[in-house]
């Protein structure tokens, strides 16, 4: 089975803290993506990956950024964590064409 | 109009019965499609595709609706363990592989 690791469960930081996310797929799938899931608004798309050193803007990138320097690991940084980048963020890879995502266990981040 | 909707629920069902539910589309362009079951704080995870001919997968039945632009999903003889939010994912048409995700449909089965 495709396994997506996702570095931390819960994170807690402070307001204009930078906060990294790790992820990791171990199926050396093509593209990543990384979203955000908020109650009432469902999976909004920050910013997707379809090889190393691509990347590509989603519906909602202001405030982060991404890095892919190895086809495995996309990263998704806060540059200045605000109160309203609380939430739950889930990464994800697939296959181009694939049959659906799989998903990591996400990270509930909290900024105070 | 959001690009993908479904009615959040929850849905009430008692253990055995059926319960059917509905996601609409807004690009015509879509040609995949998936329902994703995701539990309480939980990651989602791919319960079926849906093809064009409609599929079956044990107690779960998706159809796929093209003229209408809808999906659907239907759970024969609820376990309390079907509980949990249901979301429709609808590929954007593009080649990149993105998909639009539902805000989701809450099922509670109660005994």
């Amino acid at each position: 089975d495709v396994k997506v690791t996702q570095s931390s469960r819960y994170l807690v930081k402070r307001t204009g803290e930078k906060v990294f996310l790790e992820c990791v797929q171990d199926m050396d799938h093509e593209n990543m993506f990384w979203y955000r899931q908020d109650p009432g608004l469902g999976l909004r798309l920050i910013y997707f990956s379809y090889d190393v050193k691509m990347k590509e803007k989603g519906d909602i990138p202001e405030g982060y950024s991404v890095s892919r320097e190895k086809k495995e690991r996309f990263s998704l940084i806060l540059e200045s964590a605000s109160t309203n980048q609380t939430s739950m963020y889930l990464c994800a890879s697939t296959r181009p064409g694939g049959d659906g995502y799989t998903f990591g266990s996400g990270t509930r981040l909290t900024v105070v | 109009r959001k690009e993908v909707e479904q009615d959040p629920g929850p849905f009430n069902v008692p253990e055995g019965a059926t319960v059917a539910f509905n996601c609409t589309y807004s690009n015509s362009a879509s040609q995949s499609f998936f329902w994703y079951r995701q539990d309480c704080r939980k990651e989602p995870k791919l319960l079926m595709s849906v093809y064009s001919s409609g599929n079956e997968d044990g107690r779960f039945t998706a159809q796929l609706n093209r003229a209408s632009q809808y999906i659907s999903l239907l759970i024969r003889d609820s376990k309390l363990s079907d509980s949990a939010t249901y979301l429709c994912v609808v590929n954007k048409g593009d080649s990149w592989g993105k998909f639009q995700f539902g805000a989701g449909t809450q099922v509670v089965v109660t005994p």
